[in-house]
């Protein structure tokens, strides 16, 4: 059974680094697929942030692109998320997400989210 | 960008209740749209991908059709589990993106 499981802090200071980390059990990571991180806003709809694919192209939302790198760690099985210059509009549940071209590129498999606020 | 635009934004329904969703593309996206059920406190869990395929394990009540810009989503009998909010996603090209949401409740 494949999951992910995000972490990373919960608080993060304004102008800081965001860095948040998804784990993934049940598949290596290699192997192929796509990976994801979406955010959502408190009270608010789903924004994806970025995608990486097994080849390591990545794609990012043009919203966030000068700030966001998504990388992959196969030696650890996971992939994490940056996102540099944060400001309080930042403040969101993270998720990451498993997409996959076989369901043209839909997220099949979520994590449980990790909420991360914005605050000095 | 395309933009994802659902309606109703919410919807007050019964058990039983045959309810639908639509979501209209700014710009053609041919079956590459997916569907999300999203719970409080919970990750959004596929429903529907490809516009009309079913995601394994998701009851057969759920049903998803159109092709193009328009696109519907339809809970053919609803059940007390079913109150959620639901997404439409498109995924025909970059940034990927999600319609506002239209939230089912109880009547």
């Amino acid at each position: 059974q494949v999951q992910l499981q995000e972490s990373g802090p919960g608080l993060v200071k304004p102008s800081e680094t965001l860095s948040l980390t998804c784990a993934v059990s049940g598949y290596s990571i290699s192997s192929g697929y796509y990976w994801g991180w979406i955010r959502q806003p408190p009270g608010k709809g789903l924004e994806w942030i970025g995608s990486i694919y097994h080849s390591g192209s990545t794609y990012y939302n043009p919203s966030l692109k000068s700030r966001v790198t998504i990388s992959v760690d196969t030696s650890k099985n996971q992939f994490s998320l940056k996102l540099s210059s944060v400001t309080a509009a930042d403040t969101a549940v993270y998720y990451c997400a498993r997409g996959t071209t076989m369901m043209n590129d839909a997220f099949d498999i979520w994590g449980q989210g990790t909420m991360v606020t914005v605050s000095s | 960008d395309i933009q994802m635009t659902q309606s109703p934004s919410s919807v007050s329904a019964s058990v039983g209740d045959r309810v639908t969703i639509t979501c209209q593309a700014s710009q053609g996206i041919s079956s590459w749209l997916a569907w999300y059920q999203q719970k409080p406190g919970k990750a959004p869990k596929l429903l529907i991908y490809a516009a009309s395929s079913l995601q394994s394990g998701v009851p057969s009540r759920f049903s998803g059709s159109g092709s193009g810009t328009d696109f519907t989503l339809t809970i053919s009998s609803l059940q007390p589990e079913d109150f959620a909010t639901y997404y439409c996603q498109q995924a025909n090209s970059f940034p990927l993106t999600f319609g506002g949401g239209t939230k089912v409740e109880i009547k």
